[in-house]
């Protein structure tokens, strides 16, 4: 069974506030990390897909970065806004026979009070 | 643009009737996947269809869980009886083809047992 945390299980910042989360996954066995977004009442919304160790990604105020080796990905977010909260969740893709299946952590809940 | 369709988006029923999902991917995505969310924890894989077949179905509790993609195109998870420990988010989700492709997900059906 693969473990996949995420930490913190919830956030509460001020609005302009700067903050991040973890997700730790498996270092062995690496094909790709996953963010997801996810609002109350809609679609999960895809933010980023990761497959190389050293990877940064950015979308807007947001941005990620990828270690495989010691198995962990952060989420940024820069400058908080009420509108970014929501559930941000990561998801592992171990490949070989398990190829195209995600694996997902908990979730961090973040609340951006304006 | 174009969405994963997912109905109903809430239904309440009790343990021991049977209950249907319906999911539409988006229009040409060959890989078709069906999660559940139970509260504060991340989706969970139940089945995964690569067109018409199963791929993934490892996680399905097939005593009362069934899923169907006849025409490799929409797809319908079926629960009889349902039970109390049911109660979750159905989440629907496709992606063009297997492996680090993003999985689009459908805003899910919310079931409740009572």
């Amino acid at each position: 069974i693969l473990n996949v945390e995420q930490s913190p299980q919830s956030l509460h910042v001020q609005e302009g506030d700067s903050t991040n989360f973890t997700c730790s996954f498996p270092s062995s066995n690496f094909y790709a990390l996953h963010w997801y977004r996810w609002e109350t009442a809609k679609s999960p919304e895809a933010l980023f897909v990761m497959t190389l160790n050293g990877d940064e990604k950015k979308k807007g105020r947001i941005s990620a970065t990828l270690n495989t080796k010691e198995g962990y990905s952060y989420l940024y977010i820069k400058g908080s806004q009420p509108e970014d909260s929501a559930t941000y969740l990561c998801a592992f893709n171990a490949g070989g026979t398990s190829y195209g299946k995600l694996t997902f952590g908990q979730g961090t809940i973040l609340t951006v009070h304006p | 643009e174009a969405e994963v369709a997912q109905s109903p988006r809430y239904k309440i029923t009790e343990k021991s009737q049977a209950v249907a999902f319906w999911c539409d991917p988006i229009s040409g995505h060959a890989t078709l996947y069906w999660y559940r969310q139970i509260l504060g924890q991340g989706p969970e894989l139940l089945v995964q269809f690569q067109d018409e077949s199963v791929v993934d179905d490892s996680q399905l509790p097939k005593d009362r869980f069934s899923a169907e993609r006849l025409k490799g195109v929409d797809s319908t998870l079926k629960i009889q009886p349902a039970e109390l420990g049911d109660s979750a988010m159905y989440l629907c989700a496709s992606s063009l083809e297997l492996g680090t492709d993003t999985q689009y997900f459908g805003p899910g059906t919310r079931l409740t047992v009572l």
